[in-house]
């Protein structure tokens, strides 16, 4: 079946940038999404990407490279209210396939 | 609504006995969905349906789960002779458009159940 590796856990200070990986596998691939969710809380839609390259949105940025199977999200000017799980979701036929999770913690 | 709303928030059961979910999709959108997320961790996907049709229910342990979306009421997940390892977060999410084209899932607050 499909499956999606993102670290478990990743820490940056406050004001850094940070980086978070994904790998996916690619039958059926169709693009790859970004997800928040905050303890207790829903899932929010933080990006997509179907293309290859950078979607920017103002201190997230997501990144897709097709041929290495591979994103990233990168959070710029992190803040304390980033403290938050993000997964990365797989597009492939017709499902959205979540990660695991990655738990980033910020510090201040 | 403007937003996906799920009832209950939480939902403690005895071993064995019917948990029943509920959920309203955004006004508008087709395609509803349902996940299961245990301990923090991933997002397992159960069913999704196109408006009161099943659109996909590989992810369903067909046994003891079912699932409804009938006109004009909200969407139903039942889980009949629950088990421990049904406790978790269930998430029901609504979209526009179907997964072949899609690019994003609203997510409602998630109901917890608790198998006790």
């Amino acid at each position: 079946g499909q499956s999606l590796e993102q670290p478990s856990e990743v820490t940056a200070v406050e004001g850094a940038i940070v980086q978070i990986n994904c790998t996916y596998q690619t039958s059926g691939f169709y693009g790859l999404s970004w997800y928040q969710q905050h303890d207790g809380g829903a899932p929010t839609f933080l990006s997509y990407n179907a293309l290859d390259g950078l979607e920017e949105t103002g201190r997230f940025s997501s990144f897709l490279s097709r041929s290495d199977s591979y994103g990233y999200l990168l959070l710029q000017e992190l803040q304390m209210k980033d403290s938050a799980s993000y997964f990365c979701a797989e597009r492939a036929d017709d499902k959205i396939i979540f990660g695991k999770g990655t738990r980033l913690h910020i510090l201040p | 609504g403007e937003e996906v709303a799920q009832t209950p928030k939480h939902l403690v059961r005895g071993e064995g006995q019917k948990a029943k979910l509920y959920c309203a999709p955004i006004k508008g959108h087709s395609y509803v969905f349902w996940y299961q997320q245990v301990l923090k961790n991933e997002f397992k996907f159960l069913i999704s349906f196109q408006n009161e049709n099943v659109f996909d229910e590989t992810g369903m342990p067909k046994e003891r789960f079912s699932a409804k979306c009938l006109p004009n009421s909200p969407c139903s997940l039942e889980i009949q002779a629950t088990k421990l390892e049904d406790s978790a977060v269930y998430f029901c999410a609504s979209s526009l458009r179907p997964p072949t084209s899609l690019v994003e899932q609203f997510f409602g607050p998630g109901t917890r159940l608790t198998v006790l």
